[in-house]
């Protein structure tokens, strides 16, 4: 079944750490994105691609990067994770449909990290 | 100005009545018009999306849209306890691919 996959679900981790965010999607959509959202709080994206070798930073300035060697893998990376970073990090992927414009997103189900 | 502006809420209304979530937007040259749901600690779930003027239907869902007043609203008939979420709008600009999302209004159902 097509779908777009994201571990770890959940992740506590020490300050100063290095993680991986990973995301994985099996629909063959060439763009792919992350975004940030707090509890109650407005999506922000930090990090978007069109395709493999295309990343681009987002609305919201992140100390984060990606990277998109392959179509369907698209991980983000903290080099050194502070408080700061705790969050929900959404991944999410899509396909422009040229005739009617649309760019519909499926999400995966989400990252949260607690950085203590 | 927020390029996508919408209610944050909470909305209330009780079991049965007709909820109607409003978003306005400031590109006139938007194309693309999307409404998601997002129940608390999940991902956003696309519901509805428009690209004409005038109404979608679909199920309970009506999705509404003039572009000439720069609105489009989502309504929700027979609204359900089960539909108690924040529903996100979204808006695809002109010139980017990339969706615009307002902040999303809450909705309590009430039984």
């Amino acid at each position: 079944e097509a779908d777009i996959y994201q571990t770890p679900r959940y992740l506590v981790i020490g300050t100063g750490k290095k993680i991986t965010l990973e995301c994985s999607q099996t629909m063959g959509h060439d763009k792919m994105y992350w975004y940030q959202q707090d509890p109650g709080m407005e999506l922000h994206l930090i990090h978007y691609s069109y395709g493999v070798n295309s990343t681009e930073k987002g609305d919201l300035s992140s100390e984060s990067t990606v990277s998109r060697i392959r179509t369907e893998h698209f991980p983000l990376t903290l080099e050194s994770a502070r408080p700061s970073h705790t969050s929900q990090y959404l991944c999410a992927s899509s396909e422009f449909r040229g005739s009617s414009g649309a760019n519909v997103l499926t999400f995966g189900a989400g990252s949260r990290l607690t950085v203590l | 100005q927020k390029e996508v502006e919408q209610n944050s809420g909470p909305l209330s209304v009780p079991e049965g009545a007709i909820a109607s979530l409003n978003c306005t937007y400031s590109d006139r040259g938007s194309q693309s018009f999307f409404w998601y749901r997002q129940y608390s600690g999940k991902s956003p779930e696309l519901i509805m999306s428009i690209y004409s003027n005038g109404d979608k239907e679909d199920g309970r869902f009506t999705a509404q849209l003039n572009k000439a007043s720069q609105y489009v609203s989502l309504l929700i008939r027979d609204s359900q306890p089960s539909d108690s979420a924040t529903y996100l709008c979204a808006v695809r600009t002109g010139g980017s691919y990339i969706p615009t999302f307002g902040r999303g209004t809450s909705l309590i159902v009430h039984p």
